[in-house]
């Protein structure tokens, strides 16, 4: 069965240094979607592509965060500097249209010390 | 910020029993999501309502949607222990695609 694929799966990181998410959507799944988790809250979006453009990106720290998916199919997430705030599971999805359910990866969990 | 509220917080079970958990929202929205997290891994989709529709079943699930008092209930009928995870409540709203997340019902089924 297709997954969703993301790495690492751990991450350590002192803060002010620069950290990257990896996320391999779906075959075929035109939507995807980067999301933190904070423990013991919901997901919250941070990211939508559709293809390679950015649908909405108004919770992601523009300051400090990034994301691309230059070839409309894998993306990276990138951190820099980071924080102690940023210390959270970092979620990838995808989905065929973006109207439908999500597919949802493994997760980063990330350690900011 | 969360539009769903879920309810109760935690619950805890027998195996066999059945579990309810109930979700609010504010706006109008599209369609309502359940999804399952199992502790440390990612979501898994488990049903989808649509604003239309009033119920919805899929094996031992049950979801029912009330758009008039925009509330939500799964229902997991005779539980296991491997129904033990968070559910999370998932609303798209308006012309927006976007899924917003509630903060999740823990449910813990003892064997």
């Amino acid at each position: 069965e297709a997954e969703v694929a993301q790495s690492p799966r751990y991450k350590i990181t002192e803060k002010s240094q620069a950290v990257a998410f990896w996320c391999d959507p779906i075959s075929g799944h035109a939507t995807l979607y980067w999301y933190r988790q904070i423990l013991g809250q919901g997901p919250e979006l941070l990211v939508q592509f559709q293809d390679e453009s950015v649908v909405d990106d108004s919770q992601l720290p523009k300051d400090r965060f990034s994301a691309e998916r230059l070839k409309g199919v894998d993306s990276t997430l990138k951190i820099q500097p980071a924080e102690l705030g940023d210390s959270a599971m970092y979620l990838c999805a995808s989905s065929v249209t973006g109207v439908d359910e999500q597919f949802f990866g493994p997760g980063t969990r990330l350690t900011v010390l | 910020s969360q539009q769903g509220e879920e309810d109760p917080q935690a619950l805890s079970i027998q195996e066999g029993e059945n579990a309810t958990m109930n979700c609010s929202y504010k706006t109008s929205i599209n369609n309502l999501q359940w999804y399952r997290q199992n502790s440390g891994r990612g979501l898994v989709h488990l049903i989808l309502i649509r604003s239309n529709e009033r119920e919805k079943h899929s094996g031992r699930l049950r979801v029912t949607l009330d758009t008039s008092k925009k509330s939500s209930s799964l229902l997991i009928t005779a539980s296991r222990a491997a129904d033990t995870a968070s559910y999370f409540c998932a609303t798209s709203q308006g012309g927006s695609e976007k899924l917003v997340f509630g903060k999740g019902t823990k449910l813990t089924v003892n064997p």
